[in-house]
């Protein structure tokens, strides 16, 4: 069965500093892998996507993304937080020749950065 | 305007009343769906739809029922509201013709059954 697991639920990190949002997966297959991000009172919006190819994925915001198949990861990166970055992420991920829907979502890690 | 879009933003209910949620869409995409979000357990599906005819349930649609009224509309109602469906729900769009494509969500209804 599919699984997410985000083992975080929060992150503390000082504005400055480089952040990792952490993710493993749980799927048959070679699996497509998203990063969203939910700010307050908002909808999630997309931050990035491994589906092949680079193991690293660069996405919006600065945000980037390493995917390791041996360890079925796919953790969140950023070089230098930004205050602007506290927010709540989701790692999803989806099986393959799946129709689309089963999309599985990780529970979430709230980020929190200091100034 | 946003893509997705969903009204109430905010509703408060009692126990037993038929709520709807709606959901729009000008992204012409013709995958649909219905999330729930709670705390602690990220996004559940509830319904989805992958055109009008065609509707689907997700790993919780008990005490739930969806209406796709046209490729940009699909509603989500609760017959009779209990005090365990208060959560953030959220509707989603895909593009139906690319595998790997991501989701586009609305900004979230907050319902509260009281």
């Amino acid at each position: 069965a599919q699984s997410v697991a985000q083992p975080e639920d929060q992150v503390n990190v000082a504005e400055g500093n480089p952040l990792t949002v952490k993710c493993t997966y749980s799927v048959s297959g070679n699996p497509y892998l998203f990063w969203y991000v939910q700010y307050p009172n908002r909808g999630l919006q997309f931050l990035l996507k491994y589906i092949t190819g680079d193991n690293l994925v660069k996405g919006s915001y600065g945000f980037e993304a390493e995917f390791n198949k041996s360890q079925t990861s796919f953790h969140l990166k950023k070089p230098s937080a930004l205050v602007s970055d506290s927010a709540l992420y989701f790692c999803a991920v989806r099986a393959p020749n799946t129709g689309g829907f089963k999309t599985i979502f990780g529970a979430g890690t709230r980020l929190f950065v200091k100034a | 305007d946003a893509d997705v879009t969903q009204t109430p933003r905010n509703r408060i209910t009692k126990t037993g009343k038929r709520i709807m949620l709606e959901c729009s869409q000008t992204k012409g995409h013709d995958r649909m769906y219905w999330y729930r979000q709670d705390p602690g357990l990220g996004l559940r599906l509830i319904y989805y739809s992958f055109d009008v005819k065609d509707i689907n349930k997700g790993e919780i649609s008990d005490g739930y029922s969806v209406s796709r009224q046209a490729q940009a509309k699909f509603s989500l109602s609760l017959e009779s509201a209990i005090p365990n469906q208060t959560a953030l729900y959220f509707c989603a769009t895909s593009d139906g013709t690319v595998q790997n494509t991501e989701a586009f969500f609305g900004q979230g209804t907050r319902l509260t059954v009281v």
